[in-house]
């Protein structure tokens, strides 16, 4: 089953603990992205990644971190600077060439809770 | 600032009615839209898009309409049935070589009635 991959579905984290979401897929992709989303708000961009061993800051970049170390693999840390952690928060992915498709696939989310 | 904007949050309308979704966005260079459905607690799903050099894409019961001069584009989906009731996000990308970046609207909620 190709698809993408978010664990866990549930996380909680007391402040000022960093802590990383996995995001994993097996489409074959070239880019992917973070979100998150609040009630009543939008996707939000936080980072983005066209390729392995780069990406760049979205809207909403300050208080995350990420790493792109594998095509497959994009792991977003939210560390103790981020003032409103507690969000859902979404992995995508897209062939990334902006030719073929603008189409971007969602993976189920993570929902962190920081009390 | 709102690049994308859904101003009605939410919708209500019978089984077997049309439901109509508005979408404005106000950066001229979006050239393709997009909308997405999403449950409760699961990721956005794709449901149809449409280029700018189109205005209208039609996929079973959905079809998007897109107005370039009034920058506004809507989804339309007939008939409506409960499990179309979900949140739909309209989104746009910016011209090729901006790396599929999206930029999303708030979100419609639709709740189909029997």
């Amino acid at each position: 089953d190709g698809g993408i991959t978010q664990s866990p579905k549930y996380l909680f984290r007391k402040e000022g603990q960093n802590v990383t979401l996995s995001c994993e897929q097996n489409l074959n992709h070239d880019a992917m992205y973070w979100y998150r989303q609040d009630p009543g708000q939008g996707l939000r961009l936080i980072y983005y990644s066209q390729i392995v061993n780069d990406f760049q800051k979205g809207d909403i970049a300050e208080g995350y971190s990420v790493s792109r170390e594998k095509k497959e693999s994009f792991p977003l840390t939210v560390t103790s600077a981020q003032k409103n952690p507690t969000a859902f928060y979404l992995c995508a992915s897209s062939t990334g060439d902006g030719f073929s498709s603008y189409e971007q696939y969602f993976g189920p989310g993570t929902r962190l809770t920081v009390t | 600032d709102q690049q994308v904007k859904q101003n009605s949050p939410s919708l209500s309308v019978q089984e077997g009615r049309i439901s109509i979704l508005n979408c404005d966005y106000t950066n001229s260079m979006f050239d393709y839209f997009l909308w997405y459905k999403k449950y409760p607690a699961e990721g956005p799903t794709f449901l149809i898009s449409i280029s700018s050099i189109k205005d209208k894409n039609e996929d079973g019961r959905f079809t998007v309409f897109l107005n370039k001069s009034a920058k506004h584009l809507s989804l339309h989906i007939v008939p409506s049935q409960p499990g179309d009731s979900a949140v739909y996000f309209c989104a746009a990308s910016a011209p090729r070589g901006g790396g599929n970046k999206l930029t999303f609207g708030t979100g419609t909620q639709l709740k189909v009635e029997l």
